[in-house]
């Protein structure tokens, strides 16, 4: 089973400044997927950003980058220019590819972003 | 399209009720599947489906039942409420084979009293 964990339950940070989430898995697979999940609010779950576990390069998405390192399995967020607008619950989350083409994610606990004006 | 739609958004039942949730999509997807939001713990899968006729259990999936007679909807049911039930509940879609993006329900937030 995989597993999933996120050990800042909370952070600030300033607007226009960056800040770093943390994220490490645990798995004793060599196909999957991550990801990074925001959900404002309004409730709403919102991808922000994903990685496939057999590219090196980091995956990026305009102000959203992160830092895919397999070996350590480890998976950092990092939000560039903070916008108030991005305070939300962050959520990484993991999934196996499956032959079958399901789709079951595994979760960390969240962490709350607040970015301050 | 419509995306994926949940009802009711909110809903209050007592201890021994039942009651199901609704889910439904607009995008042909096979895959869907029902996860429940706790604070602190993220989000737990409790059922899925890969296609019509075909479900199975999560890793939450005590208390609950489902079906999937169609391609469209996928309802929850909760066959005797119990508080430890109180959540927000969510469910997703996504089409099999085609990438690992799943679309997410705005959610609904029961409380059992």
């Amino acid at each position: 089973a995989q597993t999933v964990t996120q050990s800042q339950p909370e952070m600030s940070v300033q607007e226009a400044e960056t800040v770093t989430l943390s994220c490490t898995y645990d798995t004793s697979e060599n196909n999957y997927y991550l990801f990074w999940y925001k959900q404002p609010p309004s409730r709403q779950m919102i991808l922000v950003i994903r990685q496939e576990a057999y590219k090196q390069q980091n995956a990026t998405e305009n102000r959203f980058s992160v830092n895919f390192q397999k070996a350590a399995k480890s998976f950092s967020l990092k939000i560039s220019d903070s916008q108030l607008g991005d305070t939300a619950m962050y959520f990484c989350a993991f999934m196996k590819h499956e032959g079958w083409g399901g789709s079951r994610l595994t979760f960390g606990e969240g962490t709350q972003l607040t970015v301050n004006p | 399209n419509a995306g994926v739609t949940q009802t009711p958004k909110f809903q209050v039942l007592k201890t021994g009720q039942s009651m199901t949730l609704q889910c439904a999509q607009d995008m042909n997807h096979e895959y869907m599947s029902w996860y429940r939001q706790d604070p602190g713990m993220g989000l737990r899968l409790i059922h899925y489906s890969v296609g019509a006729g075909i479900t199975d259990q999560g890793e939450v999936p005590n208390g609950y039942n489902v079906s999937r007679s169609t391609t469209e909807d996928f309802p929850l049911r909760l066959l005797s409420a119990a508080p430890s039930q109180t959540s927000v509940y969510f469910c997703a879609s996504s089409p099999t084979g085609q990438g690992p993006e799943q679309y997410f329900g705005p959610g609904t937030r029961l409380t059992v009293t």
